[in-house]
């Protein structure tokens, strides 16, 4: 079984604190994503890892950073929280169904972070 | 324009009847297709992929695929409460992953 792990479920912090938010894989996967999901936007990506060290913006990184030091894990950073940041945070990992050739994705349980 | 379209809803449909989900897309390159489950306050999950033209089945879920018309949809057959959630469409273009909005099922007892 697949199994993404997130540090928090929930989470409140305020406006200007430096914020990690942790994603842990055991099955190995190269590919990490991380996601936002707002009402009425869907889920939008914030960065992406396709190896260790190696990172891709998204399509709204700004605001974020990420870490990936260690294959099973991918950190996302929120370096001057702002309220606007207040959402539900995805992680996922990308990984191949059965038959071989046609990957998914498959998620964390999320966090939800509210910033004061 | 948006990658993957769907209509937001709010869907209902009575317990035991046909619940009708639709979803457009742009690439034409665009390779697999996926539906994910989400109830409220959790994280997606995987319900059906499709990759050829056509339908698939698995079990009350009906996924159909026509790639001329750039079109997703999924049939749940004989919908019960549990089904109630909020369904996202999905597209896989070369590395990325692209999201629909999602539509918001309710199947009413």
């Amino acid at each position: 079984d697949v199994k993404v792990t997130q540090s928090s479920r929930y989470l409140v912090k305020r406006t200007g604190e430096k914020v990690f938010l942790e994603c842990v894989q055991d099955m190995d996967h190269e590919n990490m994503f991380w996601y936002r999901q707002d009402p009425g936007l869907g889920l939008r990506l914030i960065y992406f890892s396709y190896d260790v060290k190696m990172k891709e913006k998204g399509d709204i990184p700004e605001g974020y950073s990420v870490s990936r030091e260690k294959k099973e894990r991918f950190s996302l950073i929120l370096e001057s929280a702002s309220t606007n940041q207040t959402s539900m945070y995805l992680c996922a990992t990308r990984f191949p169904l059965a038959g071989g050739w046609q990957e998914t994705q498959y998620f964390g349980p999320g966090t939800r972070l509210l910033v004061l | 324009q948006k990658e993957v379209e769907q209509n937001s809803g709010p869907l209902s449909v009575p317990e035991g009847a046909i619940a009708s989900l639709n979803c457009t897309y742009s690439d034409r390159g665009s390779q697999s297709f996926f539906w994910y489950r989400q109830y409220s306050g959790k994280s997606p999950e995987l319900i059906m992929s499709i990759y050829s033209n056509g339908d698939k089945e698995d079990g009350r879920f009906t996924a159909q695929l026509n790639k001329a018309s750039q079109y997703v949809s999924l049939l749940i057959r004989d919908s019960q409460p549990s089904d109630s959630a909020t369904y996202l469409c999905a597209v896989n273009t070369g590395n990325q992953f692209y999201f629909g909005t999602g539509t918001s099922l309710t199947v009413i007892p």
